[in-house]
């Protein structure tokens, strides 16, 4: 069984620029949420993924904005950079069969805008 | 307005003794508790979770009891091994929320001394 994986592991950006990061999920999950992790706290909800829609929105601006694919891979995308932008994101991925259910995380990108 | 709250920024334990972590709650509608543990440069690793219906959870050296009236939630490693050094993270989540999204507590940083 594969777990969730992210790439790139790192990235350096300057401000302003627009950054793509990748999730596959693990094998058997259909929903796919991502979170930002700045240092020293814990993760923050992004937004989720579920049959390739948006499926729930945390505060974050509309310049994150993601996609979901039919293999329930995933992109997380952000545009205009800024230099708080800079955390780790991570990828967690779950089946949602209408039960609570348990985020699996992949490893993260570790973002840093400069 | 912190919903999840760990109040202890870290936590020393010597090897052998039981490491017990906390967790705060004020959201009444949270149903789910999940535990993670994360060690530098790695995702999130699910520990274990608790359904609201349930008071306590037990899986080999780790337990999670919930007190719901108090809204509080801890685990207890028996015992505790120097691997078990990381930092744990408790999150919540309501099943009816949109996305199932987890929120997440600060962390505290659990140092298991030989």
């Amino acid at each position: 069984e594969t777990g969730v994986t992210q790439s790139p592991t790192h990235l350096i950006k300057t401000r302003g620029q627009q950054v793509t990061l990748r999730c596959s999920s693990q094998s058997g999950h259909n929903t796919v949420s991502w979170y930002q992790q700045a240092l020293g706290q814990g993760p923050q909800f992004i937004f989720q993924y579920y049959r390739e829609e948006e499926n729930g929105r945390g505060n974050f601006p509309p310049r994150f904005s993601g996609l979901q694919f039919p293999n329930y891979s995933s992109e997380l995308n952000v545009n205009a950079l800024e230099l708080d932008d800079s955390a780790l994101y991570l990828c967690a991925s779950s089946f949602s069969g209408g039960a609570a259910e348990t985020q699996y995380f992949g490893p993260g990108t570790r973002l840093l805008v400069l | 307005d912190q919903q999840v709250k760990q109040n202890s920024p870290s936590l020393s334990v010597q090897e052998g003794r039981i490491s017990i972590l906390n967790c705060d709650y004020t959201n009444s509608m949270f149903d789910y508790f999940l535990w993670y543990k994360k060690y530098p440069a790695e995702g999130p690793t699910f520990l274990i979770s608790i359904s609201s219906i349930k008071d306590k959870n037990e899986d080999g050296r780790f337990t999670v009891f919930l007190n719901k009236s108090a809204k509080h939630l801890s685990l207890h490693i028996v015992p505790s091994q120097p691997g078990d050094s990381a930092v744990y993270f408790c999150a919540a989540s309501a099943t009816d929320n949109a996305g199932n999204m987890l929120t997440f507590g600060g962390g505290t940083r659990l140092m298991v001394k030989p």
